[in-house]
């Protein structure tokens, strides 16, 4: 099932290059997340977007940009990748008033 | 601030064994917890809900107000059941805040 996507699924990376992680959904929900996953520190949330248009700071948002254009979208900037970075990403949205979230397939990043 | 903490980050069982992955919250009122799991190779999906009460793949959670827990539990471990662990607990409105995850892995 399509539900969120995210591209790529995989990305290497050397200190100081940017990149953007997408992220789309086909459920019309509202709210979306982006995650990083590391060893030992569970999810730790990094932006998210009650609505289209509104970005906020989460836990862990030094270093990212976000931007949320449209409904559908919502994307995920490094503008200078540090080797701190490299994580699994996780894109997330809000399912419904049950305060559960849905999770996209993740990105791998390595930063060398 | 609120935490969840779990205080495993490897269970090793044997099949057919009972289970129970540990998860502890601090929260000034009254908590939405949640477990999620993670398969290899596939997203992370959210398996139950406290506020359901539910049970899935023969997983069940019990809030523990007077211990602040939310401890999963299954009385016989199936091999499918290897996975990553999540313990979440709601934060505002919006936001889930997770624990540190357990690895669980299931021993012939």
């Amino acid at each position: 099932n399509a539900g969120v996507t995210q591209t790529p699924k995989f990305q290497v990376l050397k200190t100081g290059q940017s990149m953007t992680l997408q992220c789309a959904q086909d459920m019309n929900h509202n709210s979306m997340y982006w995650y990083r996953q590391d060893p030992g520190m569970g999810l730790r949330l990094i932006y998210y977007s009650a609505s289209e248009g509104t970005t906020d700071k989460g836990e862990v948002p030094n270093g990212y940009n976000v931007s949320r254009l449209n409904k559908r979208e919502f994307s995920l900037r490094l503008e200078s990748a540090a080797p701190s970075q490299t994580s699994v990403y996780f894109c997330a949205i809000r399912v419904g008033g049950m305060e559960t979230q849905y999770f996209g397939p993740g990105t791998r990043l390595l930063v060398l | 601030a609120q935490r969840v903490t779990q205080p495993e980050k490897l269970l090793s069982v044997f099949k057919g064994a009972p289970v129970e992955l540990k998860c502890n919250y601090s929260y000034s009122g009254s908590p939405e917890l949640f477990w999620y799991v993670q398969y290899s190779r596939q997203r992370l999906q959210l398996l139950l809900r406290h506020i359901s009460r539910e049970s899935i793949k023969g997983f069940t959670a019990d809030l523990n107000k007077g211990e602040t827990s939310f401890h999963l539990k299954k009385p016989f471990a199936q091999e499918e059941d290897s996975a990553m662990y999540y313990c979440a607990l709601i934060q505002g409105a919006q936001k889930l805040v997770f624990g540190q995850g357990t690895r669980l892995t299931i021993n012939p």
